[in-house]
């Protein structure tokens, strides 16, 4: 069946380091690929996705390469603010349309 | 847009209740999604629904567990009857066939004792 692995947390880094978080994913087919991310209180929103190997999704600063060859989206950004502290969830779907398959979630906290 | 919007956000019930749980998507989609967030499990899919029928119900936990999805404009996940295992955080996410993207709504905190 269908899977994805992230990195555990927490992550916690100063304001302005590199961020990386892990993702890799087993599926069958084809997949598309996702980040979301999840705010103290909120739901889960989508910060980027890629459909296609290669595809490299980018917002908001954060980037994910879709990297066939190594069946991963791991998701980087340059210089985190105190703002980025979130859950960041990778999830993946090989329907056309419908079920999201997501990892455990990996909790970031930047400190000032 | 107002976005998804669910109620109640927070709900406490004793073991044993009935308890429903709503919501209203995003006008003009036709997908509807469930989901169950706890520490132990992570974020589970319960339900979807499409154009208003449910499309695949097999992460739904148990008989007591049911959901409906009357009209484009609303949906419930009722438990009946609630255990304190059940406490959990559960989303509901709207989308639309147009474009492969979920909007989750804020949740229901719901804390079973």
């Amino acid at each position: 069946g269908n899977s994805v692995t992230q990195m555990e947390g927490p992550v916690t880094l100063s304001e302005e380091a590199f961020l990386t978080i892990n993702c890799t994913y087993t599926a069958t087919g084809y997949p598309s690929l996702f980040w979301y991310v999840q705010y103290p209180g909120e739901g889960l929103q989508l910060l980027l996705k890629a459909t296609k190997a290669d595809d490299k999704g980018s917002n908001k600063g954060f980037e994910a390469t879709y990297r066939k060859e190594t069946t991963s989206f791991h998701l980087e950004k340059g210089s985190v603010q105190v703002s980025d502290s979130a859950v960041y969830f990778c999830a993946l779907s090989t329907d056309s349309w419908g079920k999201l398959q997501f990892g455990a979630g990996t909790q970031v906290v930047v400190t000032p | 847009d107002a976005g998804v919007i669910q109620s109640p956000r927070h709900e406490v019930t004793e073991m044993g209740q009935e308890v429903t749980l709503r919501c209203k998507p995003i006008s003009g989609h036709d997908y509807l999604f469930w989901y169950r967030q706890t520490m132990m499990r992570g974020l589970e899919l319960l339900i979807y629904f499409n154009n208003n029928v449910p499309i695949d119900d097999s992460g739904m936990p148990e008989d007591r567990f049911s959901a409906k999805m009357p009209n484009a404009s609303f949906s419930t996940l009722k438990i009946q009857p609630s255990e304190p295992r059940d406490s959990a955080v559960y989303f509901c996410a709207s989308g639309s066939s147009a474009y492969n993207e979920q909007f989750f709504g804020p949740g229901t905190r719901l804390t079973v004792l």
